[in-house]
């Protein structure tokens, strides 16, 4: 496609449940990067991947958060056991490489609400 | 402290006016400096990006970045409707591409 795509679009979903994020990148851009936006908030990097390594899983919020990506293409964030505080919209982003000077484009996010 | 400050707003300017976005950053390692727009409900787009000190236009956009202050600036000319959104700032730190982002400054342009 033409853009950031990223599935679903929203996600309602009991305290307890595990969910499944799905980005697909802008073909080509091998740098793959996931945030997390609250209402009002700007946006928290969680983490990023350069083909299918991920170099830097600092800012995963705890160990219940878990990412991967195969092909260097589409990745999936996965959050088990999801609490309440992990409602957020989930952005999605890629660049054709990694760089100071490397522009990130964003999907539309995943809006995920816990009940 | 913030990584990444910037006001909060809202900052309200009459159609055709100068808007001025200021950001902060604390991290003098920085190096590159990168201005997105996001409507409500949206996703962040880039405006520009910035990674020398000065100034940098495009259009109607000019971004100033003071490595030395710590300070990266979007100006918004002729001001339209349009442009009322949040922007936010985002800093890079190495190549790596871990932009740390500011909470945004919403902006509205009144006719």
């Amino acid at each position: 496609g033409a853009g950031v795509s990223q599935s679903p679009s929203n996600k309602v979903t009991e305290k307890g449940k595990d969910v499944e994020l799905r980005c697909d990148p802008i073909s080509g851009h091998t740098a793959l990067y996931w945030y997390r936006q609250s209402l009002g908030q700007g946006l928290e990097f969680l983490i990023y991947f350069q083909g299918n390594s991920a170099p830097d899983k600092s800012g995963l919020p705890s160990d219940r958060f878990s990412a991967e990506r195969t092909g260097g293409s589409v990745s999936t964030l996965t959050i088990q056991r999801t609490q309440q505080e992990d409602s957020a919209v989930y952005l999605c982003a890629s660049s054709l490489r990694q760089g100071i000077n490397q522009p990130q484009h964003f999907g539309d996010g995943t809006r995920l609400s816990i009940l | 402290q913030k990584e990444v400050e910037q006001n909060s707003g809202p900052l309200s300017v009459p159609e055709g006016a100068i808007a001025s976005l200021n950001c902060t950053y604390s991290d003098r390692g920085s190096q590159s400096f990168f201005w997105y727009r996001q409507y409500s409900g949206k996703s962040p787009e880039l405006i520009m990006f910035i990674y020398s000190n000065g100034d940098k236009e495009d259009g109607r956009f000019t971004a100033q970045l003071n490595k030395a202050s710590q300070y990266v600036s979007l100006l918004i000319r002729d001001s339209q409707p349009s442009d009322s959104a949040t922007y936010l700032c985002a800093v890079m730190r190495d190549n790596a591409g871990k932009s740390t982002f500011g909470d945004g400054t919403t902006l509205t342009v009144k006719p």
